[in-house]
């Protein structure tokens, strides 16, 4: 039962570097996102997408660019990579945008940039 | 200022103890979501309330969704260290597309 699989798990980039997060689900669900987790903010959502093809922003989109090209892959690219950007991030799944349905979470990718 | 906010951040109980932790916003919610999170993993779904006043039970654990479906509550009984780890609740407003995180409680039980 792979689930929600994020690759790296860890990774530390120097300021201006770029780099893509990777995400990957085996269950078919349309819809995934990215998070990002700082201490004391819970988790904020950067960008989301309800399907192949279709993407959105969330609450805090700026300096990252998403892409939804299958069903399976959501990845999560820092274009000029910023310290403000270190945080651990989460990609999740779940079977439909609109529902009760649970999100399903990675184990996560902890970001430090120097 | 965050949709959810949580109280409180930080809580730290002796194993027995009971505790309750709160999540309140100006919003009205669909439907609300409990997750716990333990170190180095993702979150994982406790729960979902969805009617207000609804009241659902986990074995020690009761959640309780407002009549107004504006907060919502997680009561723990007689805490076990197992308890231990961050509580996050989440949902999404009205009919938008945006999942919405609350800013989290820090749950430790001491044995």
């Amino acid at each position: 039962n792979a689930g929600v699989t994020q690759t790296p798990k860890f990774q530390v980039l120097k300021t201006g570097q770029s780099m893509t997060l990777q995400c990957a689900q085996d269950m078919n669900h349309e819809y995934m996102s990215w998070y990002r987790q700082d201490p004391g903010m819970g988790l904020r959502l950067i960008h989301y997408s309800v399907g192949a093809g279709i993407t959105d922003q969330g609450e805090v989109p700026n300096g990252y660019n998403v892409s939804r090209s299958t069903t399976e892959d959501f990845p999560l690219r820092l274009l000029s990579a910023a310290p403000s950007q270190t945080s651990v991030y989460f990609c999740a799944s779940k079977r439909r945008q609109i529902g009760n349905q649970p999100q399903h979470f990675g184990d996560g990718t902890r970001l430090s940039i120097l | 200022t965050q949709l959810l906010e949580q109280s409180p951040q930080f809580l730290s109980i002796q194993e027995g103890e009971n505790l309750t932790v709160y999540c309140n916003s100006s919003s009205v919610f669909s439907s609300l979501q409990w997750y716990r999170q333990e170190p180095g993993e993702g979150p994982v779904l406790l729960v979902t309330v969805v009617t207000g006043g609804e009241v659902k039970k986990l074995k020690r654990l009761t959640f309780q969704f407002g009549d107004a479906r504006k907060d919502s509550s997680l009561h723990i009984t007689a805490a076990q260290p197992g308890d231990t780890g961050l509580y996050l609740c989440a949902g999404a407003p009205g009919v938008g597309n945006q999942f919405y995180f609350g800013t989290g409680t820090s749950l430790t039980v001491i044995p």
